[in-house]
């Protein structure tokens, strides 16, 4: 049973607009949400994360929404470049003890941007 | 700059060899992971760890085992190498010192097993 979705496993935007990935997630013991950027042949790289008590947290050129009533997600890059075109993760946190947590990942939506 | 290396970016390996796959990270962290991505598949957690010799199955450990002896060490080990598994393997690591923990992976490495 996957726990995180991402339902589009690609996208493709012009350079300058906006880029929209979306995440739906379905354990409501989630509290601490996290998109990665991946590109091939290297490790993913942190790029936004957001607590559950929050409803958008901004980071430059990324802001990341949560509709906790609607366990749905989402990350908008404006404007996007093409340096932007990667596989993007969602990733949610779970409780596994006290001394560490560990993530559950989404499949990933590849973005590409245009020039 | 949180650093995490792992031994070899590309390996190949025959049906049946012991498969060692190593994983260190320089910032302290006590937390480390083990995951394989696959295509359609997403990143799926192996095995992780949060102290020395300790370790807890994820969502996927069968074939696999864990050995975290130091630290800053953590190592995935194939007991006998099979075709299904073939995959890019990611270690990360995280620190317990942060209200939530982000997790900083490795380059990863390419296994293809014959």
């Amino acid at each position: 049973d996957q726990q995180v979705k991402q339902n589009s496993p690609s996208l493709s935007v012009q350079e300058g607009r906006i880029s929209i990935l979306n995440c739906d997630y379905t354990n409501s013991m989630f509290d601490y949400f996290l998109w990665y950027k991946k590109y091939p042949a290297e490790g993913p790289t942190f790029l936004i994360s957001i607590s559950s008590i929050k409803d958008k947290n901004e980071d430059g050129r990324f802001t990341v929404f949560l509709n906790k009533s609607a366990k749905h997600l989402s990350l908008h890059i404006v404007p996007s470049q093409p340096g932007d075109s990667a596989v993007y993760f969602c990733a949610a946190t779970r409780g596994i003890n006290q001394a560490g947590t560990a993530l559950i990942f989404g499949k990933g939506t590849t973005l590409s941007v245009s020039s | 700059d949180v650093k995490v290396t792992q031994s070899s970016r590309y390996l190949v390996k025959r049906t049946g060899e012991k498969v060692f796959l190593e994983c260190v990270q320089d910032m302290d962290h006590e937390n480390m992971f083990w995951y394989r991505q696959d295509p359609g598949l997403g990143l799926r957690l192996i095995y992780f760890s949060y102290d020395v010799k300790m370790k807890e199955k994820g969502d996927i450990p069968e074939g696999y085992s864990v050995s975290r002896e130091k630290k800053e060490r953590f190592s995935l080990i194939l007991e006998s190498a099979s075709t299904n598994q073939t995959s890019m393997y990611l270690c990360a690591s995280s620190s317990r010192d942060t209200l939530r923990e982000t997790q900083y992976f490795g380059p990863g490495t390419r296994l293809l097993v014959l």
